[in-house]
């Protein structure tokens, strides 16, 4: 069956520390689609990155990277030199290519707390 | 600026009474979701809409309806508000035809049923 864990419901760090937040994923098919949100305290949920499950290539974006391995089925984001106004909730989520109108499955959430 | 707008942040209502959360998009999207946020559950797919006068029911229906009569307009119905209804709610929009296109979501609306 299809499922997303994040099994980090809390995280807290000090200001400019990295930090990794886990995402597992389980799916039958091979083709499908991984996502990352993020949700500031304001609640508008924030299109981060999209990975499709051909595509292992790791990806950087200013202090942000991400890490897709299919052999572990993981997709992992990390920051580098946190800072404050990382602080939100950030979501994997999943969404297969054959399912019908593309559904995603959201993992349940990781809270990142950046303390100054 | 592409926008999903949900008319309402914060709302308080009774236990029965009728409540209408309203979503609004720019965009021409086809495909209209409303999901609920709770602590600890991540999004919860209540229904949602694939074209005009077209719904499905997603994870978590009950007790709720939805109405879409306008492509940018997708509407939730609590039609008898219970206590177990209060959460935040998401509405979200996003083009129809592939898996890898990316939701937009509105700023959700919180919701207290006393």
């Amino acid at each position: 069956a299809q499922k997303v864990t994040q099994a980090q419901t809390e995280i807290s760090v000090v200001e400019k520390e990295d930090v990794t937040l886990d995402c597992v994923y389980e799916t039958r098919d091979t083709t499908y689609y991984l996502f990352w949100y993020k949700q500031p305290p304001s609640g508008e949920l924030v299109f981060l990155i999209r990975r499709n499950s051909f595509d292992e290539q790791n990806e950087i974006s200013g202090r942000y990277s991400w890490n897709f391995q299919k052999s572990t089925s993981s997709f992992n984001f990390t920051i580098t030199a946190s800072q404050v106004v990382d602080s939100a909730v950030y979501f994997c989520a999943l969404s297969e290519a054959y399912n019908s109108n593309y559904q995603l499955i959201w993992g349940a959430g990781t809270k990142l707390i950046i303390k100054p | 600026d592409v926008k999903v707008t949900q008319s309402s942040r914060y709302l308080v209502k009774r236990t029965g009474e009728k409540v209408f959360l309203e979503c609004v998009q720019d965009m021409d999207h086809e495909n209209m979701f409303w999901y609920r946020q709770d602590p600890g559950l991540g999004l919860r797919l209540i229904y949602f809409s694939y074209d005009v006068k077209m719904k499905e029911k997603g994870d978590i229906p009950e007790g709720y309806s939805v109405s879409r009569e306008k492509k940018e307009r997708f509407s939730l119905i609590l039609e008898s508000a219970s206590t177990n209804q209060t959460s935040m709610y998401l509405c979200a929009s996003k083009m129809q035809g592939s898996g890898a296109n990316v939701l937009t979501f509105g700023a959700g609306s919180r919701l207290t049923v006393l």
